[in-house]
């Protein structure tokens, strides 16, 4: 069975600071899938990260593929009370089937 | 462009009643995925389907069926509700097997 272990779980932070959210798995994906889900709504896909060792910028937030296609990390900077939502990775395997990792639940304190 | 549309939005049954959810998706969009989601267990696949026909499946008891229409449309329907069954049934759709999900806001399904 794959896995996609998302750490941490629940993260709550001051306005204005760095913070940085990992998922990592045994497995390799084909590519990673980042999502943003707020209360009451669906998640919203952020970014799809193809490439062993890619790094993707949106606007304060940096997405990076491990090389080995097997872990991923969403990195936000200077984190405003807008960043605040439940954070989702997924990776597609070689079926094309989307495994989920658990999501990290991130609060930004004003 | 519409985005995915889930109906109802709230529901309350009784255990033991059945139920059935609706979700009509992006247009052009041939592909739907079901998904339940729980704060304990995070986001689960029910079932995927394409063209009509249901491609892949979860792992889910036989309670829980689809179905997708000519037109895309989905339907989910859960039989002989039970209270672990309360949660977001969030629907989603895309292009291919290649493309992200979109996904609706979701029916919050509470069973009492």
């Amino acid at each position: 069975t794959q896995l996609l272990e998302q750490s941490p779980q629940f993260l709550s932070i001051q306005e204005g600071e760095n913070l940085t959210v990992y998922c990592n798995s045994s497995s390799v994906f084909s590519s990673l899938q980042w999502y943003r889900q707020e209360p009451g709504e669906g998640p919203v896909l952020l970014v799809t990260v193809v490439t062993g060792g890619e790094v993707k910028k949106l606007k304060r937030l940096t997405f990076q593929f491990g090389d080995a296609r097997k872990d991923s990390s969403l990195h936000i900077t200077a984190a405003q009370p807008g960043d605040t939502g439940l954070y989702l990775c997924a990776g597609v395997d070689s079926n094309y089937q989307l495994i989920w990792g658990a999501g990290t639940k991130l609060i930004i304190k004003p | 462009k519409a985005g995915v549309t889930q109906t109802p939005r709230y529901l309350i049954k009784t255990r033991g009643q059945q139920v059935t959810l609706s979700c009509s998706p992006i247009s052009g969009h041939r592909s739907v995925s079901w998904y339940q989601q729980t704060p304990g267990q995070g986001l689960q696949f029910l079932f995927e389907y394409f063209s009509e026909t249901q491609r892949n499946k979860g792992n889910f008891p036989g309670r829980f069926s689809g179905r997708q229409f000519s037109n895309s449309r989905s339907e989910m329907n859960v039989s002989t509700l039970e209270l672990g069954d309360s949660a977001l049934y969030l629907c989603a759709s895309r292009t291919g097997s290649f493309s992200p999900l979109h996904f609706g806001n979701g029916t919050r399904l509470t069973v009492t």
